[in-house]
C-alpha cells in the first residue's frame, strides 16, 4: 500500500519553463490538496479538491493549475515557473473530514527554480 | 482571520526531561486542532488531533480554549522524539477540508 506518492522527487527548471506534478493515491480518497513549504512559513494551500472533476483555490493559489480528470490523480501545474515557486510542494489526501479524519501526505517534490 | 503561531523554532531537551511545544491559535469558531509530525527522511504524518483525547507515543496535547492554546507535552523525552513538529488548524470556517499550519518547531532530545 503506497498511499499518497509524488512525482518527480526534485526537479530544477529554467525561468518561464512549464511543468506538471503529479500526485497519486491508491486509497480511494476523495480529497486531495497541494501544498508548498518554504522556509520559516509553513505549509501553504494552494489548491485542493474535493471530488473527481471538482477543484478550489486555497491560500495562495496565483500562478499555479490544477486537475482532477480521476479520483486517484491529482496534478499541479505551472504555466510560466517563475522564481518565487521554488519551493517543496506536498501532496495530501484525505476521506470526507468528517470527526476531521486526517490528511496522509506525500513524500514531497523539492522544486528550484533557476 | 484564523492563525496558528508555534513561537518557537528549535527546542533541545536533554532525554528523559520533560518536553513541551507550544501552539497558540486565533480562529472565532470552534477549532479542531491536530499535531503533525515529521521524522527525519520521513513524510509530515498525523502524531495526534485533540477530538481524539488520545496519547501518542506519550504525546498528550490539552484544547485550553481560554488560552487559545493546543500544547503538546511529553513527560519523558526520547532520542526518537527528535523530529519537525507542526501543529494545525481546522474548523468550518475555513473549509472543514482545509488546514491551516503553524511553521512548526524541530525539537531535538540529546542522549
Amino acid at each position: 500500500n503506497a498511499g499518497v506518492t509524488q512525482t518527480p522527487k526534485f526537479r530544477v527548471l529554467k525561468t518561464g519553463q512549464s511543468m506538471t506534478l503529479l500526485c497519486a493515491q491508491d486509497m480511494n480518497h476523495e480529497y486531495m490538496y497541494w501544498y508548498r513549504q518554504d522556509p520559516g512559513m509553513g505549509l501553504r494551500l494552494i489548491h485542493y479538491s474535493v471530488g473527481e472533476g471538482t477543484t478550489a483555490k486555497g491560500e495562495v493559489p496565483d500562478g499555479y493549475n490544477v486537475s482532477r480528470l480521476k479520483k486517484q490523480n491529482f496534478l499541479l501545474g505551472l504555466e510560466s515557473a517563475a522564481p518565487s515557486q521554488t519551493s517543496v510542494y506536498f501532496c495530501a489526501s484525505s476521506v470526507r473530514p468528517v470527526d476531521n479524519q486526517p490528511q496522509h501526505f506525500g513524500d514531497g517534490t523539492r522544486l528550484s527554480i533557476l | 482571520a484564523q492563525r496558528v503561531t508555534q513561537p518557537e523554532k528549535l527546542l533541545s531537551v536533554f532525554k528523559g526531561a520533560p518536553v513541551e511545544l507550544k501552539c497558540n491559535y486565533s480562529y472565532s469558531g470552534s477549532p479542531e486542532l491536530f499535531w503533525y509530525v515529521q521524522y527525519s527522511r520521513q513524510r509530515l504524518q498525523l502524531l495526534l488531533r485533540h477530538i481524539s483525547r488520545e496519547s501518542i507515543k506519550g504525546f498528550t496535547a490539552d484544547l485550553n480554549k481560554g488560552e487559545t492554546s493546543f500544547h503538546l507535552k511529553k513527560p519523558f523525552a526520547q532520542e526518537e522524539d527528535s523530529a519537525m513538529y507542526y501543529c494545525a488548524l481546522s474548523g468550518r470556517k475555513t473549509g472543514a477540508n482545509n488546514l491551516f499550519f503553524g511553521t512548526g518547531t524541530r525539537l531535538t532530545v540529546i542522549p
